[in-house]
């Protein structure tokens, strides 16, 4: 089955830095791979999703980028600021844009995130 | 729009008791999952529905978990016996799932989590 390893798994920047975490994947029939983010307490929310057939998304201030030769994609979060703090989850599925998807996510350990002020 | 409901919030048990955990989807959803999260893991996917068929169930338990989505909406999720390692938060998914993309780009495999379900078993 699919195995996602996640790193790192804590990282602490200042107010206003880049922060990068980087996951890496085993079943090359992933095409599917959405960030979520988790404050304490609360559910896991989608902040952005990338499919196989793109190498780079933006929204704002969060990018992803996609390497499927190398099995790995990368969540850019650019201009910090300590409401980002959370822990972040990586994951990696099978989406079928055509047809019946069968939707497994298999998640990544997590990132705690610190975005000191 | 509503989002997924789940309870109770909160559950501590004895090991050794049953529990049972229940999920409303957004509705229209028609794939609907249960995962555990141990404290300091990512979400664990345990059994995933498409309407009332079970899709995938190879990581649930299923000597003491089991799991059913009667007339392909709620859905309830029972252990019994529950084991000390049972402790963990079990949160419920649900996603469109047809297969098209919706406006703004976002695909409609979007899966979105309820508030899930912490559980201690003592």
């Amino acid at each position: 089955g699919e195995n996602v390893e996640q790193h790192p798994s804590t990282l602490s920047v200042q107010e206003g830095d880049s922060a990068v975490i980087k996951c890496t994947y085993s079943d090359s029939a992933s095409n599917y791979f959405p960030w979520y983010k988790q404050e304490l307490g609360k559910r896991p929310q989608l902040i952005i999703d990338i499919r196989s057939n793109v190498g780079e998304k933006k929204d704002q201030r969060i990018a992803v980028t996609l390497n499927k030769t190398a099995k790995h994609f990368s969540l850019h979060i650019t201009e910090t600021q300590p409401e980002d703090s959370a822990v972040y989850f990586c994951a990696a599925g099978f989406a079928n844009a055509g047809g019946t998807s069968y939707g497994k996510l298999t998640f990544g350990q997590g990132t705690i995130l610190t975005v000191h002020p | 729009e509503a989002g997924v409901a789940q309870s109770p919030r909160y559950k501590i048990i004895e090991k050794r008791q049953s529990v049972a955990f229940w999920c409303n989807p957004i509705s229209g959803h028609a794939t609907l999952y249960w995962y555990q999260q141990i404290l300091g893991q990512g979400p664990k996917l345990l059994i995933q529905f498409q309407n009332n068929g079970v899709v995938d169930d190879s990581q649930l338990p299923k000597d003491r978990f089991s799991a059913e989505r009667l007339k392909g909406v709620d859905s309830t999720l029972k252990i019994q016996p529950a084991k000390l390692e049972d402790s963990a938060v079990y949160l419920c998914a649900s996603s469109l799932d047809t297969g098209a993309m919706v406006a703004g780009g976002q695909s409609t495999d979007t899966q979105y989590f309820g508030p899930g379900t912490r559980l201690t078993v003592l």
